[in-house]
């Protein structure tokens, strides 16, 4: 399969505990799109990247969310210190440059108790 | 960003053909109206998307009105696997890149 995956699937974790979530990107697409998505909400866009750079970031992505993509491949996205308001469904995705579609993974759901 | 409009929820037959509006008054000249749809527990999917012409493919058809300022996405015929949440998305540069900003988009049910 040759798509954008996501892991973990599911996180479940104590308030205060650190996560990070992981995003394989399609290999040729260079621009990769963190978003977070609530119950009943579209998916909200948090930050993304081109190539290695991190572009822009949303005024929702606080400063103990931070996300990577080192080599211009997979990227993180780390939240530290957990709260509960945090919990959410974190997706990723890449575009295609000629398009702009972007091509979403299944996403990695975050519980935080 | 230019906003759009959609209904909260629509419901439709199966095999019936849906028509699912989109408003978009303050669409500017370069913005690319797309849609894209989520299956319950998956990520979004593009649908289809344009500029100015209709288009179609094979998941559905794209009917832009002439001034721009509302589309129709077009569900030949709904299946069950239709059920799902469908946005309408105008894509245009902006400080996010390229980044698709959705709204709540349309809830449609698919009843046998």
């Amino acid at each position: 399969d040759t798509g954008v995956s996501q892991d973990p699937r599911h996180k479940i974790t104590k308030r205060g505990q650190n996560v990070t979530f992981r995003c394989d990107p399609i290999s040729e697409h260079n621009r990769l799109y963190w978003y977070r998505q609530t119950l009943g909400q579209g998916p909200e866009f948090l930050t993304y990247f081109q190539n290695e750079a991190q572009l822009e970031k949303s005024r929702l992505l606080s400063d103990r969310f931070s996300a990577e993509r080192p080599k211009g491949s997979f990227s993180t996205l780390e939240i530290q210190r957990t709260e509960q308001g945090d919990s959410a469904m974190y997706l990723c995705a890449s575009q295609d440059r000629d398009t702009g579609e972007l091509f979403f993974g299944e996403g990695s759901r975050l519980t935080v108790l | 960003d230019a906003k759009t409009t959609q209904p909260n929820s629509m419901e439709s037959n199966e095999e019936e053909p849906v028509h699912l509006p989109c408003n978009h008054s303050t669409i500017s000249g370069t913005d690319y109206i797309h849609w894209y749809r989520q299956l319950p527990s998956q990520g979004p999917e593009y649908v289809i998307h344009g500029l100015t012409s209709n288009v179609n493919n094979r998941m559905a058809s794209l009917a832009i009105a002439e001034d721009r300022k509302s589309s129709t996405l077009i569900l030949h015929r709904a299946t069950l696997r239709d059920a799902a949440v469908y946005y309408c998305i105008l894509r245009g540069y902006s400080n996010s890149g390229y980044a698709l900003n959705f709204g709540k988009g349309t809830s449609l049910l698919v009843t046998p």
